[in-house]
């Protein structure tokens, strides 16, 4: 079955330092994987995607089919990056999604 | 574009009431999805459409729950009865093809 883990379901990092979201995914197809954050009193919404293999807000994230994760990394936090972290999972052309549990991410000044 | 859209933003109400969430997607997406996001299990998938046509509904809960779809412009999602362990964030979302899906700001229901 598609399982989307994500191990912290708090994360707190003071400003400046490095911060990384574990997300780790099961599938036996081709996932594609997303990242989605949801800002305080905002919709969630797409941060990125595998696929595109960019750079938004200064979070990277790599794709590992060898250990099955993606995790979001950034080296160095700002106190506007606070919000709820959501990984997700597509699944043959990501009609459908499944996300993990979420990861709130708080980032003092 | 003022998104995804959904009413009521907060409801309340008893246990044993009809409750109707109501979503308007994206103008001219063609895919519909309807989660359900509490504390202790996240976000989750209920119920997806795909050009007004129910595709996966494996998520919904149980029968009382449903979803309809009657045009390409609206969709609700109803609850009948309502009990207490249905008190959650319902959000709605809209995708065009193989695009992102696109967020509504959620209904936050809560039945006492």
């Amino acid at each position: 079955a598609q399982r989307v883990t994500q191990p912290e379901k708090l994360l707190s990092v003071f400003k400046g330092a490095p911060v990384e979201l574990k997300c780790n995914y099961s599938y036996s197809g081709s996932p594609e994987l997303f990242w989605y954050v949801q800002y305080s009193r905002q919709r969630l919404q797409l941060l990125l995607r595998h696929i595109s293999r960019e750079s938004i807000k200064g979070f990277t994230a790599d794709l590992n089919k060898g250990e099955t994760s993606f995790h979001l990394k950034k080296p160095f936090a700002q106190e506007e990056d606070s919000a709820m972290y959501y990984c997700a999972l597509g699944q043959g052309g990501s009609e459908k999604l499944v996300f993990g549990k979420g990861t709130k991410l708080t980032v003092n000044p | 574009d003022a998104g995804v859209i959904q009413s009521p933003r907060h409801e309340v109400t008893e246990m044993g009431q009809e409750v109707t969430l109501r979503c308007k997607p994206i103008s001219g997406h063609n895919s519909l999805f309807w989660y359900r996001q509490t504390m202790m299990r996240g976000l989750e998938l209920l119920i997806y459409f795909n050009n007004n046509v129910p595709i996966d509904d494996s998520g919904m809960p149980e029968d009382r729950f449903s979803a309809k779809m009657p045009n390409a412009s609206f969709s609700t999602l109803k609850i009948q009865p309502s009990e207490p362990r249905d008190s959650a964030v319902y959000f709605c979302a809209s995708r065009l093809a193989a695009n992102e899906q696109f967020f509504g700001p959620g209904t936050r229901l809560t039945v006492l």
